[in-house]
């Protein structure tokens, strides 16, 4: 079974800083990744995700993640946050085969400071 | 229309209430999802449907029933709720039920039980 760690349950970082929001995941094969935003009281909204190629992914709202596989990371990242980042952050995890169960990691929230 | 619409946005019920939640997309996705999710918490699967037959049950109470009656619709029947099935209930949508597809999700249903 897969599973998915985010180490950090806050993060706070001036407007205008680089971000970058950790995730680790378990699971015997290559997994497919991914990066949800919620805003408050709203549903998810996916960042982007990741299952093979480039390790190197692009996403909406100017993030990008890096999976390597050495480390069972995918790690999200911006150059340069907005105050309207702040939000809750989920990775997740999905399995390659057989029954489709996505596996959501516990969530980031990320504080914006002005 | 990359949509998923959820009604009502807020519901109030007290435990011997009957209600039932909605959802709709007008994607051509063949795979709904129900979760639910508890403040600052991930969100939990609850159902899945494809091809409009439940596929994925993940042990809910029967208090929770839903019902898919055509591929664009995916109900929630509540009775007999307990006040910690308060909670942040939303609907999602992809493609098929597969492990990369992008699950799209709608705002929620914001219910408290009394």
């Amino acid at each position: 079974a897969q599973s998915v760690t985010q180490p950090d349950i806050h993060i706070t970082v001036s407007e205008g800083a680089s971000l970058e929001l950790r995730c680790n995941y378990s699971y015997g094969a290559t997994p497919y990744l991914f990066w949800y935003v919620q805003s408050p009281g709203q549903g998810l909204q996916l960042l982007l995700k990741y299952f093979s190629g480039d390790t190197l992914v692009q996403g909406i709202k100017g993030f990008e993640a890096e999976f390597k596989r050495s480390q069972s990371s995918f790690n999200l990242r911006k150059p340069s946050v907005h105050w309207s980042d702040a939000a809750e952050y989920f990775c997740a995890v999905g399995a390659a085969g057989g029954s489709y169960i996505p596996t959501f990691g516990r969530g980031t929230s990320l504080i914006v400071h002005p | 229309d990359t949509e998923v619409t959820q009604t009502p946005k807020h519901l109030v019920m007290g435990m011997t209430n009957k209600k039932s939640l909605k959802c709709e997309q007008h994607m051509g996705h063949r795979a709904m999802y129900w979760y639910k999710q508890k403040a600052k918490k991930p969100p939990e699967l609850m159902f899945v449907y494809s091809y409009e037959k439940l596929s994925i049950n993940e042990s809910v109470p029967s208090r929770f029933s839903p019902e898919c009656p055509n591929s664009s619709l995916l109900n929630l029947h509540l009775h007999a709720l307990q006040p910690e099935d308060s909670a942040l209930y939303l609907c999602a949508s992809s493609h098929e039920e597969r492990p990369g597809d992008e699950q799209f999700f709608g705002p929620g249903t914001r219910l408290t039980v009394l």
